[in-house]
């Protein structure tokens, strides 16, 4: 398997201006999590879903940030406008469980968005 | 009052050393990860503990639920494993969310 994938790796846009990330998480995968992370407030995570449904949104900062996952396989978190202050690495992770030995998350490699 | 705190935030080390990092918490949890951030940034999950210790290779972690405290220490510390280490916790109760440590920056010198 090639792991988590996440697109693009790299975004920047300009204030006002519509975001997509994009995330394939690893096959057979039933959890799906969205993390943002700064320099000022470390990790944190925004959404999760399970078996394509969201558990947890309590940490989307805002109505401006939403995340859907229409299939196993495909997730996106929008930012609609987007602004300065929402520049950050996004990372996608998947697992295979919530409890128990199999909740190890593997994490894609990261979206850097710049918002200008 | 934070529910984690995680120490030291950053630790510089000679290669060789033996290095431990800490995590406590405050609330009831159901697992604990420790992850690992290299400078790249990538981020690989290291062990996922609910009890007891856990050992990979080098990597020895270990979680004492009474005490609400969990450890990670590594033996022989080589310059690769400069990272970022970061414990993350689920709530045992309430909303299933994950609590994330401040992390600690692990700097190993040659």
């Amino acid at each position: 398997d090639a792991g988590v994938i996440q697109s693009p790796r790299h975004e920047v846009t300009e204030m006002g201006q519509e975001v997509t990330l994009r995330c394939k998480p690893i096959s057979g995968h039933d959890y799906l999590f969205w993390y943002r992370q700064t320099m000022m407030r470390g990790l944190e995570l925004l959404i999760y879903f399970n078996n394509n449904v969201p558990i947890d949104d309590s940490g989307m900062p805002e109505d401006r940030f939403s995340a859907k996952m229409p299939n196993a396989s495909f997730s996106t978190l929008k930012i609609q406008p987007s602004e300065p202050r929402d520049s950050a690495v996004y990372f996608c992770a998947s697992s295979l469980a919530w409890a128990g030995v199999s909740n190890e998350q593997f994490f894609g490699p990261g979206t850097r968005l710049t918002v200008l | 009052k934070n529910e984690v705190e995680q120490s030291p935030q950053n630790l510089t080390a000679q290669e060789g050393e033996f290095i431990t990092i800490n995590c406590s918490y405050s609330v009831g949890i159901s697992a604990l990860h420790w992850l690992q951030q290299h400078p790249g940034g990538g981020i690989v999950s290291l062990f996922m503990l609910s009890s007891g210790k856990k050992k990979h290779g080098r990597l020895i972690a270990t979680i004492n639920i009474q005490e609400k405290h969990s450890s990670l220490h590594i033996t022989a510390s080589h310059p690769r494993d400069s990272a970022v280490y970061i414990c993350v916790f689920q709530r045992a109760q309430g909303a299933q969310k994950l609590v994330f440590g401040q992390g600690t920056r692990l700097t190993i010198n040659p």
